[in-house]
């Protein structure tokens, strides 16, 4: 069964520092990965994906994610964060080359940037 | 393309009523899921359509749970009978297959039903 594993709640981060926010997963074979944010009352909004390729993945608004197939981790990385970047982000993950499509989510992890 | 979109965003209803939500997914996606988000936990998968074939259903869509995309294009997810268990947020997501940016699923911002 696939899961996915966010050990913090919450990150706190100063404007201006760099950020991670975790991610371990757990699927049978090869993963997809996806990062995705929620604003308060919105839906969630892509980020970033890997599927094959470079272990490092670029996204949107200045958003990395690392794969690391040996930890099964897949982080999620800014180099400068801004205050608004502080939203609800989850990590999701799905089997490749599988006929299933359902995402499985983690809990979520809140992260604050401080001014 | 303006996004997924779903109505209504906000339904307040009482225990042991019926109530329908509605998803339009990107124009030309050809997947469109339904996934429920209750409070400090991440989206849970309830069904799946390609075209107009539901391909996948969750444990979670019980009985009184039904998913209908006639046409292929929008879907309705209806409640019956729901219970106040049944408050969350449910999101749709759509996505293509065999073209363009495939295995991404866009979401909409959701229906926020509240059971009372």
């Amino acid at each position: 069964a696939q899961s996915v594993a966010q050990p913090e709640d919450q990150v706190n981060v100063a404007e201006g520092n760099p950020l991670t926010v975790k991610c371990t997963y757990s699927v049978s074979g090869n993963p997809y990965l996806f990062w995705y944010v929620q604003y308060p009352n919105r839906g969630l909004q892509f980020l970033l994906k890997y599927i094959t390729g470079d272990n490092l993945v670029k996204g949107s608004y200045g958003f990395e994610a690392e794969f690391n197939k040996s930890q099964t981790s897949f982080h999620l990385k800014k180099p400068s964060a801004l205050v608004s970047d502080s939203a609800l982000y989850f990590c999701a993950v799905r089997p490749l080359n599988t006929g299933f499509q359902k995402l499985v989510f983690g809990t979520g992890t809140r992260l604050l940037v401080s001014p | 393309d303006t996004g997924v979109s779903q109505n209504p965003r906000h339904k307040i209803t009482k225990r042991g009523q019926n109530v329908t939500f509605r998803c339009d997914p990107i124009s030309e996606h050809n997947r469109l899921y339904w996934y429920r988000q209750t409070l400090g936990q991440g989206p849970e998968f309830l069904t799946y359509f390609q075209n107009e074939a539901q391909l996948e259903k969750s444990r979670l869509l019980s009985d009184r749970f039904s998913a209908e995309r006639p046409k292929g294009s929008f879907s309705t997810l209806e409640i019956q009978r729901t219970e106040q268990g049944d408050s969350a947020m449910y999101l749709c997501a759509s996505s293509s297959y065999g073209t363009g940016d495939t295995d991404t699923q866009y979401f909409g911002p959701g229906t926020r039903l509240t059971v009372l």
